[in-house]
């Protein structure tokens, strides 16, 4: 267990509904990070948070999804209009500054549109 | 970042020492070296990380080679439980955002 927590660990949707996962960091951590991870594949970047900036976004983030890190400390990935491409694991990171090197990952939500 | 290139899978007998080759011919030289490696349906794991010189840790150790080419990520005396996809990962110093770009992996299988 590194401390990273989310919420819910797996999901089962219909295509075309909204879903919406929760993560969150080591406490105090500033850095906050979200991955996604296909069937087979490594995570992919997707988008990252330095307190409760988001500072970059990938160009996989389509416009249906949107991340919000209100206080900085849990973050909230929503997905709206599912498309059976988004089935994947979503995967949360936090990490302690800038000057720290090291990603702590949490166990992922697996998410299933139908 | 510079790209890495590794086998997608190996065989390790248990208690033996794992070997897993890098290869990252196009490391620049402000970027380090980071591997991972994730245990089937969990998120990704820490394990070791390095700029030119070796490292050891706990968990493993990571060799270098002199040019910075190529590295190889020891586990020294493996276990069941260390069955994984182990991934190696260039990251420069100066990348602000800190994000780390996944490849492939080896997918590792200890065999008792």
């Amino acid at each position: 267990d590194t401390g990273v927590s989310q919420d819910p660990r797996h999901k089962i949707t219909k295509r075309g509904q909204n879903v919406t996962f929760r993560c969150d960091p080591i406490s105090e951590h500033n850095r906050l990070y979200w991955y996604r991870q296909t069937l087979g594949q490594g995570p992919e970047f997707l988008t990252y948070f330095q307190n409760e900036a988001q500072l970059e976004k990938s160009r996989l983030l389509s416009d249906r999804f949107s991340a919000e890190r209100p206080k900085g400390s849990f973050s909230t990935l929503e997905i709206q209009r599912t498309e059976q491409g988004d089935s994947a694991m979503y995967l949360c990171a936090s990490m302690a500054s800038i000057h720290q090197e090291t990603q702590y990952f949490g166990p992922g939500t697996r998410l299933l549109v139908l | 970042d510079a790209k890495t290139t590794q086998p997608p899978s190996m065989d390790c007998a248990e208690g033996r020492a794992a070997n897993l080759p890098c290869n990252h011919s196009t490391i620049s030289g402000n970027e380090y070296v980071y591997w991972y490696r994730q245990i089937h349906s969990q998120g990704p794991q820490y394990i070791i990380h390095g700029l030119k010189n070796n490292e050891t840790n706990e968990m493993a150790s990571l060799i270098i080679t002199e040019d910075r080419k190529s590295s190889t990520l020891i586990l020294p005396h493996a276990t069941l439980r260390d069955t994984a996809v182990y991934y190696c990962i260039v990251r420069a110093v100066n990348n602000a955002g800190n994000m780390l770009t996944f490849g492939g992996g080896t997918r590792l299988m200890v065999k008792p």
